[in-house]
């Protein structure tokens, strides 16, 4: 059974870095991309980024670039996403999915808030 | 302002058939399959729809997808309360790189 396991929630102050992670299973973790998508507070889904594990192919969405950093450890079947100094704008849940034609399998989502 | 437009509201009573549209351009639906996402309060996304019209095992036939030029729709039959919930088709754009998501329709079951 594929399943893509998140790392739990944060709180974190402006300013701070941030690093979290989702773990996939069941299947083979570097022959398919890895992505993020962000949730807002009652707003819709936006892609920030794909990897692919297998040779570390990254992509972002241009309006996402240059704000984070996402990484993955093939040895560990695990994904990553970064900040290094974050903003309270970045509170939001974020969600780890699975990508081929589609985002066919979703992590539980991880909650950041972002609060002085 | 998101790059696929639908509509944010839909309703209908049990047992009704409703549409959810989703429209784009030639940079997305116009050229690349459509998948389409149920979101239920306080959950994870789920794929519904790929390729435009495949259901993955466990999504019932009483769901479909169907594209058409530039845009796409999703049609739920026999409503039932259990399909109140957010609504999202997405699909990659050759412009931004990316795939990208439409708004969400919020679907209410009166």
């Amino acid at each position: 059974e594929v399943q893509l396991v998140q790392s739990g929630a944060e709180v974190k102050k402006p300013g701070e870095s941030l690093k979290i992670s989702c773990e996939g299973s069941g299947y083979i973790f570097t022959k398919y991309w890895i992505g993020w998508v962000r949730q807002m507070p009652g707003k819709g889904l936006e892609w920030m980024g794909i990897i692919y594990p297998g040779d570390s192919d990254t992509r972002y969405s241009p309006s996402i670039q240059g704000q984070v950093t996402i990484s993955a450890d093939k040895s560990i079947s695990t994904a990553y996403l970064q900040w290094s100094s974050l903003k309270a704008s970045d509170t939001a849940m974020y969600y780890c999915v699975r990508f081929s034609t589609s985002f066919d399998y979703w992590g539980q989502g991880t909650l950041v808030t972002v609060s002085s | 302002q998101s790059v696929l437009t639908q509509p944010p509201s839909a309703s209908g009573t049990p047992g009704q058939r409703i549409i959810i549209s989703c429209s784009g351009s030639s940079s997305n639906i116009g050229g690349h399959s459509v998948s389409w996402y149920q979101q239920l309060p306080g959950t994870a996304p789920k794929l519904l729809i790929y390729n435009n019209n495949h259901r993955p095992s466990g999504v019932p036939d009483r769901v479909s997808g169907s594209q058409s030029g530039t845009s796409a729709s999703l049609a739920i039959s026999g409503l039932q309360s259990e399909d109140e919930a957010d609504y999202y088709c997405a699909a990659w754009d050759d412009r931004l790189k990316g795939p990208v998501f439409g708004g969400g329709t919020k679907l209410t079951v009166l």
